[in-house]
């Protein structure tokens, strides 16, 4: 079965500096991999997703993530933080069709000003 | 209205009470999702519908009891609860359960038990 870890809760930068969050994940094919951000009290935001090609993907927000099948990660960066970038992102692993989306637990990004 | 809606967005109730809550999405999408979110756990699975059959139910309270008239609503209908009931309640949606198929989630409902 699938799994992802994302192994920081919490993780705080100053405004403007670039920004990594880690994802690892167990799948035995190639993933079909996510990233989401959610805002205190909303719903989640899709922000890029993985399929096939080019490794490097671009999300909405200036967000990219990189996909990295030797180290099964799926690592999202953001070049230079923005206040309102202060959220909790989540990573998630596509299934096989029938199972269901694995989430990872998180991490919380804060944002120093 | 676009995407996924959710109503109401809070719901204060008592042990005794019955309530619903309500998901409505317009993407045209044949699977939807109840998720719990409590503070400080991952996102859990409720529940799972795919053109409007409940394929998954993730070991949930009878007390909680979804519903799916059409392939556009989704009601999770609540009942004598539990103080840890209360969480925020997100409702999803995607075009199918294929993987390949990211979920769209609504703004959710945060649930608080008395």
């Amino acid at each position: 079965a699938q799994s992802v870890t994302q192994p920081d809760i919490h993780i705080t930068v100053s405004e403007g500096a670039s920004l990594e969050l880690r994802c690892n994940y167990s799948y035995g094919a190639t993933p079909y991999l996510f990233w989401y951000v959610q805002s205190p009290g909303q719903g989640l935001q899709l922000l890029l997703k993985y399929f096939s090609g080019d490794t490097l993907v671009q999300g909405i927000k200036g967000f990219e993530a990189e996909f990295k099948r030797s180290q099964s990660s799926f690592n999202l960066r953001k070049p230079s933080v923005h206040w309102s970038d202060a959220a909790e992102y989540f990573c998630a692993v596509g299934a096989d069709y029938g199972q269901n989306f694995v989430f990872g637990p998180g991490t919380r990004l804060s944002v120093l000003p | 209205e676009t995407g996924v809606t959710q109503t109401p967005r809070h719901l204060v109730m008592g042990m005794t009470n019955k309530k619903s809550l309500k998901c409505e999405q317009h993407l045209g999408h044949n699977a939807m999702y109840w998720y719990k979110q409590s503070a400080k756990k991952p996102l859990e699975l409720m529940f799972v519908y795919s053109l409007e059959e409940r394929v998954e139910n993730n070991s949930v309270p009878s007390r909680f009891s979804p519903e799916c008239p059409n392939s556009s609503h989704l009601f999770l209908h609540l009942h004598t609860l539990q103080p840890e009931d209360s969480a925020l309640y997100l409702c999803a949606s995607s075009q199918s359960r294929d993987r390949s198929y990211e979920q769209y989630f609504g703004p959710g409902t945060r649930l608080t038990v008395t």
